[in-house]
């Protein structure tokens, strides 16, 4: 089993959808929790960072942590083209060795 | 451009060659952590390192890879006697010196292997 799983997709939605990204990992000392957006041929791009649980929102964006179920999401409000990405989830213990899923690719139609 | 710098984009080796990628963090980033993303599959940690020291290596393959980051300059991974499945793209990522500080991360080294 590994240690985060997530959703490969592709998922395909129509623009102005709200987006929802999941992650589940088995290793409850996790602490940190991280969303990247990663377009293609570069690197990932910072989204979302939360330490432990609960919900943080950055705009068009919000983060829940659930420890209790070690699960983890990323929700995209009002769905652009211009969001058509990989999305990364990540965790890790003390925020160095970032543990990743395997990504979601992720395609808003106009 | 204050983001973290990686050259070259694209490297091309023949088996047996070395490869060289560079790294230099953010500024005021004394952090390094390099990661490796294989065709369709997620990143994965390989090192992590502060000025002159490797504080974690658990994920470097034993054989052939090396990495270091010295005093002045660039951090260096280096892959000694290329082989076709070292073909991936290389990233790194730099954080602060303070604990707990989120990952940024470069655009890449994309290592092909004739």
């Amino acid at each position: 089993q590994k240690e985060v799983e997530q959703d490969p997709g592709p998922l395909s939605v129509p623009e102005g959808a709200i987006v929802s990204l999941n992650c589940t990992y088995s290793n409850s000392a996790f602490q940190y929790f991280m969303w990247y957006r990663q377009y293609s041929r570069k690197g990932p791009e910072l989204l979302m960072y939360t330490y432990s649980s609960g919900n943080k929102e950055d705009g068009r964006f919000t983060a829940q942590v659930d420890k209790s179920s070690k699960y983890i999401s990323l929700f995209i409000r009002d769905s652009q083209p211009s969001d058509s990405a990989t999305y990364l989830c990540a965790m890790a213990k003390g925020a160095q060795k970032l543990v990743f899923g395997q990504g979601t690719r992720l395609t808003i139609n106009p | 451009n204050a983001g973290v710098m990686q050259n070259p984009r694209h490297l091309v080796r023949r088996r047996g060659q070395e490869a060289r990628l560079r790294c230099s963090p953010m500024k005021g980033h004394s952090h390094v952590y390099w990661y490796r993303q294989l065709p369709e599959e997620g990143l994965k940690f390989m090192v992590y390192l502060q000025k002159e020291n490797i504080i974690d290596e658990s994920g470097m393959p034993k054989e052939r890879f090396s990495a270091e980051f010295p005093k002045e300059g660039p951090s260096i991974l280096r892959i000694q006697q290329v082989v076709r499945g070292d073909s991936a793209a290389y990233f790194c990522a730099s954080s602060p010196g303070d604990s707990n500080q989120p990952q940024h991360f470069g655009d890449g080294t994309r290592l092909s292997i004739l």
